[in-house]
């Protein structure tokens, strides 16, 4: 089956504008995950999903930055007004979130600058 | 809070040598998950093997196996016969329950030799 995809691949936006990235989960993954990796760092949780409801938003780093799953499937993380520190890869994972522990699955990432 | 150290920013390694990657990682909880990512190029973490801290077992997966020792809170990653296709940068991971966010350190940046 598919694995966790991400649209778009690349985004290069001007400073204060506003994106939206996409994440499409591996089916029947109720779990999802946002992460965010800075040039040279390891990835640092934003949000996190369990069905359609925010089980965990204290990653993200201030109130520009908001994530949406209104079907418990596709996710969308919209950021406002960017600024040029916000450039970095935004990684997208999914898990069954079913018993003691399932692996997260990763897609390949967006990579946003900002210019 | 929980944090994630990995001491060796980059490492090298002969083709068909062993190389060991290094972790630390700080934490109150004494059940808990570990893991090693893989990163290559492409941007794709692939998990690489992971570890439960009950299990005093330490884990296999082909040529991948860790050393656990939790009461140093480390927690390192052998290749062995290591191949071309091993190069990627490598994360250490922790969470501590089965299905939350995971902390990542830093990563270590591994290139295989020819």
């Amino acid at each position: 089956g598919a694995g966790v995809s991400q649209t778009p691949s690349n985004k290069v936006t001007e400073k204060g504008k506003y994106v939206e990235l996409r994440c499409d989960p591996i089916s029947g993954h109720t779990a999802l995950y946002w992460y965010r990796q800075s040039l040279g760092q390891g990835p640092e949780f934003l949000i996190y999903f369990q069905g359609t409801g925010a089980a965990d938003d204290s990653g993200l780093p201030n109130d520009r930055f908001f994530a949406v799953r209104p079907e418990g499937s596709v996710s969308t993380l919209k950021i406002q007004r960017t600024e040029r520190g916000d450039s970095a890869v935004y990684l997208c994972a999914s898990s069954l979130a079913q018993g003691a522990f399932n692996e997260q699955f990763f897609g390949p990432g967006t990579r946003l600058t900002v210019l | 809070a929980q944090t994630v150290t990995q001491s060796q920013p980059e490492m090298s390694v002969q083709e068909a040598e062993t190389v060991t990657l290094s972790c630390t990682y700080d934490t109150s909880e004494s059940d808990y998950y570990l893991f090693w990512y893989k990163q290559p190029p492409s941007r794709q973490m692939i998990l690489v093997i992971r570890q439960e801290a009950y299990k005093q077992q330490n884990a296999t997966e082909n040529r991948f196996s860790v050393n656990f020792q939790k009461a140093a809170k480390s927690f390192s990653l052998k290749i062995s016969d290591s191949q071309l296709g091993d190069a990627a940068m490598y994360f250490c991971a922790y969470t501590p329950f089965g299905n939350t966010p995971l902390v990542f350190g830093k990563g270590t940046r591994l290139s295989v030799i020819a």
